[in-house]
């Protein structure tokens, strides 16, 4: 079976500070991706990004960036110099490369940015 | 280019009732997806159509369908609603359907059974 686990509920953080949010997952597939998705308070779940299981680069995307690490199963995700528009629930998500083709979402992270 | 529209934003309905929701995808996408969004079972699966063919279906009662049209458009129907029901329905569009092609989603339908 595939789980997600974000442990982090809220985090509250000032304008300018850097925060990470963890991503845990299980899997017994070797085939599979990662994904951030980011919801603000409209609904949407608008992607930041997504990562299968054989690239283990980190990426760097102007003040975001991810750190995917099959060793501890965790694919964390890092805003640098946060802004209040940040402010919004993030979600790591999990999908099998084969086979039945869903999307296993973590419980999400809400992110308090304020002034 | 057109992202995915989901009708309506919000809906009010009274337990036993039925509903339809309502997603158009991506143009040329192919695939959509469904899901609930509730506070205490988080984001699940629903139900995935590709080429007006169900293909993957989540653990759901009965009461829950859909379909898909040849233009991609696809429906999401509940019967008989339940309270439990009120949750944000988002679906997901899809150039093939696979995690390789991603998924973007709609703004979701929200669904209030009173």
């Amino acid at each position: 079976a595939q789980k997600v686990t974000q442990a982090q509920t809220e985090i509250s953080v000032v304008e300018k500070e850097d925060v990470t949010l963890d991503c845990v997952y299980e899997t017994r597939d070797t085939t599979y991706y990662l994904f951030w998705y980011k919801q603000p308070p409209s609904g949407e779940l608008v992607f930041l990004i997504r990562r299968n299981s054989f690239d283990e680069q980190n990426e760097i995307s102007g003040r975001y960036s991810w750190n995917f690490q099959k060793s501890t199963s965790s694919f964390n995700f890092t805003i640098t110099a946060s802004q209040v528009v940040d402010s919004a629930v993030y979600f790591c998500a999990l999908g099998m490369g084969t086979g039945f083709q869903k999307l296993v979402f973590g419980t999400g992270t809400r992110l308090l940015v304020s002034p | 280019k057109a992202g995915v529209t989901q009708t309506p934003r919000y809906l009010i309905k009274t337990r036993g009732q039925q509903v339809t929701l309502s997603c158009s995808p991506i143009s040329g996408h192919r695939s959509v997806s469904w899901y609930q969004q509730t506070p205490g079972q988080g984001l699940q699966f629903l139900f995935e159509y590709f080429s007006e063919t169900q293909r993957n279906k989540g653990n759901f009662p009965g009461r829950f369908s859909g379909r898909q049209f040849s233009n991609s458009r696809s429906e999401m129907n509940v019967s008989t609603l339940e309270l439990g029901d009120s949750a944000l329905y988002l679906c997901a569009s899809s150039l093939a359907g696979s995690m390789r092609s991603g998924y973007t989603f709609g703004s979701g339908t929200r669904l209030t059974v009173v």
